[in-house]
């Protein structure tokens, strides 16, 4: 019943590849959040923008990974090299308001493995 | 700060009763929300209860928070099989409107 897509479901890479993972908030929604779930069902925060401007994000992202939302097109999230710890779910959600009493609704995510 | 957690990894219940999942945080929070999430599916939203609240409701479920004692539950009553999920509670002591989840609890009230 999610009305945020997330593609590719599935993404399989080799050890330094770089993995692209796209986005497409709910209609409306200027919030957008990208969280990292491990096998251990362990969220991480990666990156959050409103509109198409990062509010926060955490170290590793900023090392480590690239995203953007632009305007008219999908967000994305793009790992520059893979690592064997980066495999994970990866889960897109999206806000139709900043703040802390905000529901954030989740796309299905995209299971990236490194092998 | 230390994430919210959920008690136990998971629960059995057979089809009908009521079962009821706790959250334990550690820093002081504005709301807590309770989420679910289906095998496959991204997580969803069940019920966010504000710091300034005791109990919330939502059809089958009931929230509670205790600020006191840093604690929550949720409760479902006459459970389903689709009710089958690992259910989390998530605060907002993060990053400003990031989430901080727990480890979730799947329960199982459909045993294969």
């Amino acid at each position: 019943n999610s009305k945020v897509i997330q593609t590719p479901r599935y993404l399989v890479k080799g050890q330094g590849q770089k993995a692209k993972m796209r986005c497409i908030p709910e209609k409306g929604h200027p919030v957008v959040f990208w969280y990292q779930q491990n096998k251990n069902n362990e969220f991480k925060f990666l990156i959050n923008f409103q509109n198409q401007e990062v509010l926060q994000q955490i170290d590793m992202t900023e090392k480590r990974f690239s995203a953007e939302c632009p305007s008219n097109s999908p967000c994305s999230l793009e790992i520059q090299s893979s690592e064997a710890g980066d495999s994970a779910l990866y889960l897109c959600a999206s806000s139709p308001l900043w703040g802390n009493y905000a529901e954030q609704f989740f796309g299905p995510g995209t299971r990236l493995t490194v092998l | 700060s230390q994430l919210a957690e959920e008690n136990l990894w998971a629960l059995s219940v057979h089809e009908g009763e009521s079962v009821t999942v706790n959250c334990s945080y550690k820093t002081s929070i504005t709301a807590l929300q309770w989420y679910r999430q289906k095998s496959g599916e991204g997580p969803a939203q069940l019920i966010l209860i504000r710091s300034n609240e005791r109990e919330k409701r939502n059809g089958r479920l009931r929230a509670t928070l205790d600020t006191s004692s840093q604690s929550s539950s949720l409760s479902i009553t006459a459970t389903r099989c689709e009710d089958t999920a690992v259910y989390f509670c998530a605060t907002d002591e993060g990053f400003a409107s990031a989430l901080t989840f727990g480890s979730g609890t799947k329960v199982i009230p459909c045993l294969p």
